[in-house]
């Protein structure tokens, strides 16, 4: 079945202990991409990645890392988490060069920082 | 001005009505735009791509005006499960199609569909 998988599901965790979110697609997409969905707010996007060791930031980077290494990984790293991350996290991904493909997302990542 | 603006809403309305998204866009390069259907803390799924001409796909009509940079949402003969919230999501494109990969949401209109 075609999807992207995220880990975990939910989070919990303590103020400043490093975190890694998992994101994992087996279309081979080229592009993803990472938001947060907070309330009020919508969704925002946080960084993506048009290809293998190609990245770039989106609306809201700070405090925020990622890489990517390979086509279908594209991992979400917190350094330093606060609370003013606590949101609802998506990852997405797509095919580039096809105008209207649009994006199959991940069932999201719900983080508490306390 | 955000760069994509929707009516929150809430619409709340009886099975079998029709009922009409709008959405304004401020970015006037070349887009592509996407409307998604989102259930309480789900993830987003796409409903439909909007193309120039408009389109539709069974009780769902979409419509593109670049003119008045608006896209626009019809769901006809509502059901109950169509109760969500919909986003539109603008994309910018180069002129080959390829995307630069900046994607952003309105903040989504909630539809309740009653009984």
């Amino acid at each position: 079945e075609a999807q992207v998988t995220q880990n975990p599901r939910y989070l919990i965790t303590v103020t400043g202990k490093k975190l890694t979110v998992t994101c994992s697609q087996n279309m081979n997409h080229e592009y993803m991409s990472w938001y947060r969905q907070d309330p009020g707010l919508g969704l925002r996007q946080i960084y993506y990645s048009m290809n293998v060791e190609v990245t770039d930031k989106g609306d809201v980077p700070e405090g925020y890392k990622v890489s990517r290494k390979e086509k279908r990984n594209f991992p979400l790293i917190l350094e330093s988490p606060s609370p003013n991350q606590t949101s609802l996290y998506f990852c997405a991904s797509s095919l580039l060069g096809m105008r209207n493909y649009g994006y199959t997302f991940g069932s999201g990542t719900r983080l508490t920082v306390v | 001005r955000k760069e994509v603006e929707q009516d929150p809403g809430p619409f709340n309305v009886p099975e079998g009505a029709t009922v009409a998204f709008n959405c304004t866009y401020s970015n006037s390069a070349s887009q592509s735009f996407f409307w998604y259907r989102q259930d309480c803390r789900k993830e987003p799924k796409l409903l439909m791509s909007v193309y120039s001409s408009g389109n539709e796909d069974g009780r769902f009509t979409a419509q593109l005006n670049r003119a008045s940079q608006y896209i626009s949402l019809l769901i006809r003969d509502s059901k109950l499960s169509d109760s969500a919230t919909y986003l539109c999501v603008v994309n910018r494109v180069g002129a080959g199609g390829t995307s630069y990969g900046k994607l952003t949401f309105g903040q989504g209109t909630i539809l309740t569909v009653h009984p």
